[in-house]
């Protein structure tokens, strides 16, 4: 079946630093990609998304872009603030039930 | 301004209750969705619901059941029969049958079982 594997956190950087947060994923077909933010006590918020293979989701100075050979969706951001620091989940639609399949999420923890 | 809203934010039961938690969009999206929370892991899917007086299990149903009788809402009762319900539960919303299915949360509710 279709599912999302990210990189096991906590991710701990220092403001200013470069971050990567690792997705892959496995499904039959085209999936449209997801990447969600969770802050403390918070619901989740679309951060960005990708429909098709290459497209290159971005926001808030965060990127990822869908790479369809390597079934990969990683978010990146060239210099985070502690403001970044919050769970981050990746997830995928499955199209044949529309229903989104998520990853466990990566806890990113920025210092000043 | 249109979103999500769920009420109560925290909420308190004792074992054996039955608990409703509320969950209303004004977005006017068709599809509508529950998820549970446990540390450590990802969102687990309740059940969910495509149109109103339609819904569907999702891969955690057991001890829950919802209704849909409006399109702008969408109430979880956790039963007795939920074996380990203490965790954190988002309600979701989404215009139905688009390609990329954005979701769109409200800010949750923490049950706990006391």
């Amino acid at each position: 079946g279709n599912s999302v594997t990210q990189m096991e956190g906590p991710v701990t950087l220092s403001e200013e630093a470069f971050l990567t947060i690792n997705c892959t994923y496995t499904a039959t077909g085209y999936p449209s990609l997801f990447w969600y933010v969770q802050y403390p006590g918070e619901g989740l918020q679309l951060l960005l998304k990708a429909t098709k293979a290459d497209d290159k989701g971005s926001n808030k100075g965060f990127e990822a872009t869908y790479r369809k050979e390597t079934t990969s969706f990683h978010l990146e951001k060239g210099s985070v603030q502690v403001s970044d620091s919050a769970v981050y989940f990746c997830a995928l639609r499955d199209g044949a039930t529309n229903k989104l399949i998520f990853g466990t999420g990566t806890l990113l923890a920025v210092q000043p | 301004d249109g979103g999500i809203t769920q009420s109560p934010k925290y909420l308190f039961r004792k074992e054996g209750q039955n608990v409703t938690l509320s969950c209303e969009q004004n977005l006017n999206h068709d599809a509508m969705y529950w998820y549970r929370q446990d540390p450590g892991q990802g969102l687990r899917l309740i059940y969910y619901s495509q149109i109103v007086n339609d819904f569907q299990k999702g891969d955690i149903a057991e001890g829950y059941s919802v209704s849909r009788e409006k399109k702008e809402s969408f109430p979880l009762t956790v039963t007795s029969a939920q074996k380990n319900p203490t965790a954190f539960y988002l309600c979701a919303s989404s215009i139905r049958d688009r390609l990329d299915n954005e979701q769109f949360f409200g800010p949750g509710t923490r049950l706990t079982v006391l």
